[in-house]
């Protein structure tokens, strides 16, 4: 398998732009994890998705950010306006869950978003 | 709710000497243990697990962890690091029974390694 994929890998817009990060999940896996890394607040999940819904999305900073998942092979995570405090590493994450043995995660390589 | 604390935010030892990283967790009951390790410019990568059985866990690259539930910890130790170690380290904890498959994270320890 692939791994979980992400694009892309470096982003660099200017305040004010949309900006759309990508995520393409384990094939078989459930659910589905979008996760912002800085260096000031660390590794914070933003939301999750369980077969494709939204389960919890109290993580999303504010109404600035959205998420998707039309299919269970695809999600967005979609930032419109842009500003420079939202200069981070953006992780998804997937995992084949519920379940004992199905709750670990599986990181994608991570995007690089830097707002100027 | 369940929170876990790595109180160490960086840790510098000697190649060759052994390691021990701490991690302690907040949970009603047994929770699920994860320890992950995230080199530079990467994603996470997960090293071991704990569900249930043996507290010792073996993981990759020649880590282990303990779970200790009487102090709530789950430290992981490698018995010769290695220069490729120098990563950053998160533990992590899952709630057995949680629907949503959550997983709530440490702040992580940076682990740097003297030639």
């Amino acid at each position: 398998d692939a791994g979980v994929i992400q694009s892309p890998r470096h982003e660099v817009t200017e305040m004010g732009q949309e900006v759309t990060l990508r995520c393409k999940p384990i094939s078989g896996h459930n659910s589905l994890f979008w996760y912002r890394q800085t260096m000031m607040r660390g590794l914070e999940l933003l939301i999750y998705f369980n077969n494709n819904v939204p389960i919890d999305d109290s993580g999303m900073p504010e109404d600035r950010f959205s998420a998707k998942m039309p299919n269970a092979s695809f999600s967005t995570l979609k930032i419109q306006p842009s500003e420079p405090r939202d200069s981070a590493v953006y992780f998804c994450a997937s995992s084949s869950g519920p379940g004992q043995g199905a709750i670990e995660q599986y990181f994608g390589p991570g995007t690089r978003l830097t707002v100027t | 709710a369940q929170s876990v604390t790595q109180p160490d935010i960086h840790i510098t030892v000697s190649e060759g000497a052994s390691l021990e990283l701490r991690c302690n967790y907040s949970y009603g009951a047994t929770p699920y243990l994860f320890w992950y390790v995230q080199s530079p410019g990467q994603g996470l990568q997960l090293l071991l697990k704990y569900f249930s059985g043996d507290t010792l866990v073996q993981g990759i690259k020649g880590f282990e962890a303990e779970f200790k539930r009487s102090q709530s910890s789950f430290n992981l130790r490698k018995p010769s690091v290695h220069w490729s170690d120098a990563a950053e380290y998160f533990c992590a904890v899952g709630a057995p029974n949680n629907a949503g498959n959550m997983l709530t994270f440490g702040g992580g320890t940076r682990l740097m390694v003297k030639p």
